[in-house]
């Protein structure tokens, strides 16, 4: 099964509004990704986080992991319709980065 | 930059016929990793290479499967003879850590029909 899964899998919202993507994972980790995917496109990283971290960000990304709880959040706030794209968390498996389902966001304009 | 460049882009083959997917990583990246994503599975890890050698090949569905390196700038995953099921987009990525310490940078994938 996979290390990761996001929820939810799929997440509409208005231009301007913040969303909020979650990812739980199994196993311990010394870091976590997340990706985006643009449709037809490859993926493109945003943002790692290390264990030893609890909270980073990167311009409208916020990311917070919570190793007690084996889990991360990806927030995008002030959202436009260009953050239209999946969004994939990836954690440490054995030597390995494995990617969960994804959540698939779209922004409406 | 360029990129991670794959070729072709598409490729629409016919069962049992040999397919070569191609990647040219990011000069100075020496790890490479080949990648399918399909709906059913999502992203999946095929085989990974650390300076030209294939580190991690256990996600390489069957012996129809295989890739090489053969240098720095150049790798082919290779399936023959190609199935309906193999229908999947395939992504090469590199970086210029080893495997899952840091970032890896994708190409544009090559999506692949077997009729």
């Amino acid at each position: 099964s996979q290390q990761g899964e996001e929820d939810p899998q799929a997440l509409s919202i208005q231009e301007g509004e913040n969303a909020t993507m979650n990812c739980s994972y199994k196993t311990s980790i010394n870091n976590l990704q997340w990706y985006r995917q643009n449709s037809g496109r490859g993926l493109v990283h945003l943002i790692l986080i290390r264990s030893n971290e609890r909270e980073k960000h990167s311009g409208r990304l916020r990311v917070t992991l919570d190793t007690s709880k084996k889990s991360s959040s990806l927030l995008i706030t002030a959202s436009r319709a260009a953050d239209t794209a999946s969004y994939f968390c990836a954690t440490e498996y054995g030597n390995k980065l494995v990617f969960g389902a994804g959540t698939i966001l779209r922004v409406k304009s | 930059d360029a990129g991670v460049i794959q070729s072709p882009r598409h490729e629409v083959t016919e069962m049992g016929q040999e397919v070569t997917l191609r990647c040219k990583p990011i000069s100075g990246h020496n790890s490479l990793f080949w990648y399918r994503q399909t709906m059913m599975r999502g992203l999946e890890l095929l085989i990974y290479f650390n300076n030209n050698v294939p580190i991690d090949d256990s996600g390489m569905p069957e012996d129809r499967f295989s890739a090489k390196m053969p240098n720095a700038s150049f790798s082919t995953l290779k399936i023959q003879p190609s199935e309906p099921r193999d229908s999947a987009v395939y992504f090469c990525a590199s970086s210029p850590r080893e495997a899952s310490r840091g970032e890896q940078f994708f190409g544009p994938g090559t999506r692949l029909t077997v009729l």
